[in-house]
């Protein structure tokens, strides 16, 4: 069965700090690959997204990610996180030939303390 | 900047109840989904529709839930008989149309089921 997972379930960093969260998926044909973000109190929103093309993508407020197809991930960064930051992220994968469907990772919970 | 609306934000309903959602997409987009997101996990899928038309139902649990969007604006998801088992948040997604698109989301029904 077509699965993401996300390797963390809950990180705590202090500002500053550099952040990287894994994502994997298994699914053996093209995919688009996205990192969606859930503030507090916020209903989700995109991060960024990867169709084709350059495989390392930047996304809004600093944060980038980096497709690896021969190991099936899609990790995010951040050199330098913000108190800001505190928030779930989600990695979701769309498998090419599946319409719009996306299948969601169980979400890493990112607190960071000032 | 539009977003998708959805009514109610909490609900709370006895097992055995109907229960109705009801969502309006950013205006202009043909192709609305419906997820289901339990505590501590990521959405999972139940359907999503191009303009008035079932694309994937494949995950909705046809006995007790049922969907409709039928002008293909606003959709309505229901569930008759209500288990303790659907207690989660139901998220309502819109995009321009299809898998190139953005899903732009709701901030989400919350359902307890007593």
């Amino acid at each position: 069965a077509q699965s993401v997972s996300q390797h963390n379930h809950h990180v705590i960093l202090s500002e500053a700090a550099s952040l990287e969260l894994g994502c994997n998926y298994s699914y053996g044909g093209t995919v688009n690959l996205f990192w969606y973000v859930q503030y507090p109190g916020q209903h989700l929103q995109l991060l960024l997204k990867y169709f084709s093309g350059d495989p390392l993508v930047k996304g809004i407020k600093g944060f980038e990610a980096e497709f690896i197809k021969s190991k099936f991930s899609f990790n995010l960064r951040k050199p330098s996180v913000q108190w800001s930051d505190t928030a779930e992220y989600f990695c979701a994968v769309n498998p090419y030939n599946q319409g719009g469907k996306l299948i969601f990772g169980q979400g890493t919970e990112l607190s960071v303390k000032p | 900047e539009a977003e998708v609306a959805q009514s109610p934000r909490y609900k709370i309903t006895e097992k055995s109840q109907a229960v109705a959602f009801w969502c309006d997409p950013i205006s202009g987009h043909a192709t609305l989904y419906w997820y289901r997101q339990i505590l501590g996990q990521g959405p999972e899928l139940l359907v999503q529709f191009q303009d008035e038309s079932v694309v994937d139902d494949s995950q909705l649990p046809k006995d007790r839930f049922s969907a409709e969007r039928l002008k293909g604006v606003d959709s309505t998801l229901k569930i008759q008989p209500a288990e303790l088992g659907d207690s989660a948040m139901y998220l309502c997604a819109s995009s321009l149309s299809g898998s190139s698109y953005e899903q732009y989301f709701g901030p989400g029904t919350r359902l307890t089921v007593t």
